[in-house]
């Protein structure tokens, strides 16, 4: 089956620790986005991606870094720049033919220890 | 910037018709959809609205009035599993959609 896979789906990060959240994708899709949220809350971008080897900061960017070598992978780094790490992480993508749907995967909640 | 509002909470009984209303102020404007995310799962698409009026998939409709940068999310035959979090997103062209703080949903026998 198709979809977006998520892990983990528990993760813990010590102070000053860089961790890292992995997003797959077998929906061949060209576009991927990192969202964050915090309870209650909406979701904010963090990064998004258009293509291969290329990305764009989103609302909330600072402390976090992402690569794009694949198609399929889209890696978020949460840095230990960012001090407030604590949310739920929400990786997505989309077809490159339209803008209206995104597929979202089952996310990652981060806690500091 | 760009801002989306949308009541916070809402309330109403199964079987009963209720009414989520989103309003945006963006820089551009392409389209509004509509996502609805239980407690601790992920949000799934509803929705979405390029052009002013209504569009039906089954118990859900929503419309659009871009005149009035405003729409709306109708649920109708509300069931027990409708209980969940319904957020309007804005696409505004940069290829990233801008999502509103999302609006409680809780339906009651």
């Amino acid at each position: 089956d198709g979809g977006i896979t998520q892990s983990p789906k528990y993760l813990f990060r010590k102070e000053g620790q860089n961790v890292t959240l992995s997003c797959e994708q077998n929906l061949n899709h060209d576009a991927m986005y990192w969202y964050r949220q915090d309870p209650g809350q909406g979701l904010r971008l963090i990064y998004y991606s258009q293509i291969v080897n290329d990305f764009q900061k989103g609302d909330i960017a600072e402390g976090y870094s992402v690569s794009r070598e694949k198609k399929e992978s889209f890696p978020l780094t949460v840095t230990s720049a960012q001090k407030n790490p604590t949310a739920f992480y929400l990786c997505a993508s989309r077809s490159g033919a339209t803008n209206e749907k995104l597929f979202f995967g089952s996310g990652t909640q981060l806690s500091v220890l | 910037g760009q801002s989306l509002e949308q009541p916070s909470e809402v309330t109403a009984v199964e079987g009963a018709i209720v009414q989520i209303n989103c309003t945006y102020q963006t820089s551009g404007f392409y389209g509004l959809s509509w996502y609805q995310q239980h407690d601790g799962g992920a949000p799934t698409f509803l929705s979405y609205n390029a052009l002013d009026g209504l569009e039906e998939t089954g118990r859900f409709s929503s419309f659009l009035s871009r005149s009035d940068s405003y729409g709306y999310l109708l649920l109708q035959e509300l069931q027990m599993k409708d209980s969940a979090s319904y957020f309007c997103a804005v696409d505004t062209g940069r290829r990233a959609l801008t999502f509103g703080s999302g609006t409680r949903l809780q339906v009651q026998p």
